[in-house]
């Protein structure tokens, strides 16, 4: 059965710090893994990862993915408080419409 | 330039009452995708719907639930004969279709908070 497993479930930082959220996946002829940053309303778009090792950055945030070893990394630097969200990420097979969720990470930055 | 809208927002209903949710894609996306999510849980697929066609609907339960894509409008996810456990948010997103080397993503609507009272 495909699955989409992310730990921390949750996680509680000051401001300034920096966080490693992890996103480990089984996705039958997987094709891509995203990563979106869910507030109190949908999902927005993050990242899209499709090679391995191969760092995505967009600010304070970076991402890469290790296809040997199934899993993902989004990390944040100098945590915010408007970095307070959860962080979902989710496995695209080749074949088939379904993307597969994990149950996010919550991230709550304190100041 | 118009994202992927969802109404209504909130919506409330009785058990055994009807809901509807409606979705209009990004301007010039064919395709859409219903997700579903429970309180203290993941986005969970429901149904994958090109125009008039149903592509993918192995994430939805057999009875009650139904989604159409019409030629023209939005498209419709339809709960029939509501319970307190359908309660959740619907979220809908949509795609331009399926890219070239996995390149597309999915714009995600603001979901619709059902709750059955």
């Amino acid at each position: 059965e495909d699955k989409v497993v992310q730990s921390p479930l949750s996680l509680v930082v000051h401001e300034g710090d920096t966080v490693t959220l992890n996103c480990s996946y089984e996705v039958t002829n997987f094709r891509s893994l995203l990563w979106y940053k869910q507030e109190k309303k949908a999902p927005t778009f993050l990242f899209m990862l499709t090679s391995s090792g191969i760092e995505k950055k967009s600010g304070r945030l970076s991402s890469i993915l290790d296809k040997k070893e199934l899993f993902s990394i989004l990390n944040i630097t100098a945590t915010q408080t408007g970095d307070s969200a959860v962080y979902l990420c989710a496995g695209r097979p080749n074949t088939g419409n379904q993307f597969y969720f994990g149950t996010g990470t919550s991230l709550t930055v304190i100041p | 330039n118009a994202g992927v809208m969802q109404n209504p927002r909130h919506l409330v209903r009785r058990r055994g009452q009807e809901a509807r949710l409606r979705c209009s894609p990004v301007k010039g996306h064919s395709h859409v995708y219903w997700y579903r999510q429970l309180p203290e849980e993941g986005l969970k697929f429901m149904v994958y719907l090109q125009k008039e066609n149903i592509i993918d609907e192995s994430g939805m339960p057999k009875e009650r639930f139904s989604a159409e894509f019409p030629k023209e409008g939005p498209s419709i996810l339809r709960i029939q004969q509501v319970v307190r456990g359908d309660s959740a948010a619907y979220f809908c997103a949509s795609s331009p279709g399926l890219g070239q080397g996995g390149t597309y993503e999915q714009y995600f609507g603001p979901g619709t908070r059902l709750t059955v009272t």
